[in-house]
């Protein structure tokens, strides 16, 4: 089976601090890169995607950085906020594919 | 409102009943998936539906069984339940145009 491997598994910030979440791939036929953020009790939602034409895409405080070549790519969120801590998936997906996911990153911003 | 619908949130059974977990979507997206999420926080898939009347195991074997007899509707069966079936129930659904996946709240599962 295809994998996403995804690291760190936790993650403890000051407030204002950039965290960063890494994830890579294999499959090479994938050509869209989710985000996801789940708070406790709740299910992931979609944060912010990105195709691999781009090397990077900003959505507020959100970046994702995209590697092609060492097929990897990077979540990072400037200014982090104690809402912001949650726990983040990063995903994959090509074509008509399922979704392969990540193994989850919790993320606490401390005040 | 388009969304996404679990119910119940919270469920208590004792060992040996059978339990339907709804979930419906209004958003008319072909297919839908239920996820398995222990604490451990990683997402396993056990089905997932690409249609009316089509459904398929996911990669995590489960000893539940799915249904997709309408667009909107696709619930989860559990003919028996076991302690070993407590866990959190996430069902999803995506639109054949729309890579991104829209998950429900959830279902907590306990079985005693």
């Amino acid at each position: 089976q295809q994998q996403v491997k995804q690291s760190p598994q936790s993650l403890i910030v000051q407030k204002g601090g950039i965290p960063i979440i890494n994830c890579a791939y294999e499959n090479t036929a994938f050509d869209y890169f989710p985000w996801y953020q789940q708070f406790p009790g709740k299910g992931p939602a979609l944060l912010i995607a990105i195709r691999p034409d781009v090397s990077e895409k900003k959505e507020g405080r959100f970046t994702i950085s995209f590697n092609k070549s060492a097929k990897q790519f990077s979540l990072h969120i400037m200014d982090s906020q104690p809402g912001d801590s949650a726990t983040y998936f990063c995903a994959s997906q090509g074509g008509y594919q399922k979704v392969t996911f990540g193994t989850g990153t919790k993320l606490q911003v401390i005040p | 409102e388009a969304d996404i619908y679990q119910t119940p949130r919270y469920l208590v059974i004792g060992t040996g009943k059978k339990i339907t977990l709804e979930c419906s979507q209004t958003m008319g997206h072909d297919k839908m998936y239920w996820y398995q999420q222990d604490p451990g926080m990683e997402l396993h898939l056990i089905h997932y539906s690409y249609g009316v009347n089509s459904t398929e195991k996911g990669d995590l074997s489960s000893e539940s069984t799915v249904s997709r007899i309408r667009t909107e509707h696709f619930p989860l069966t559990l003919e028996s339940a076991r302690p070993s079936h407590t866990s959190q129930y996430l069902c999803a659904s995506s639109d054949r145009g729309n890579y991104g996946y829209t998950f429900g709240s959830g279902t907590r599962l306990t079985v005693v």
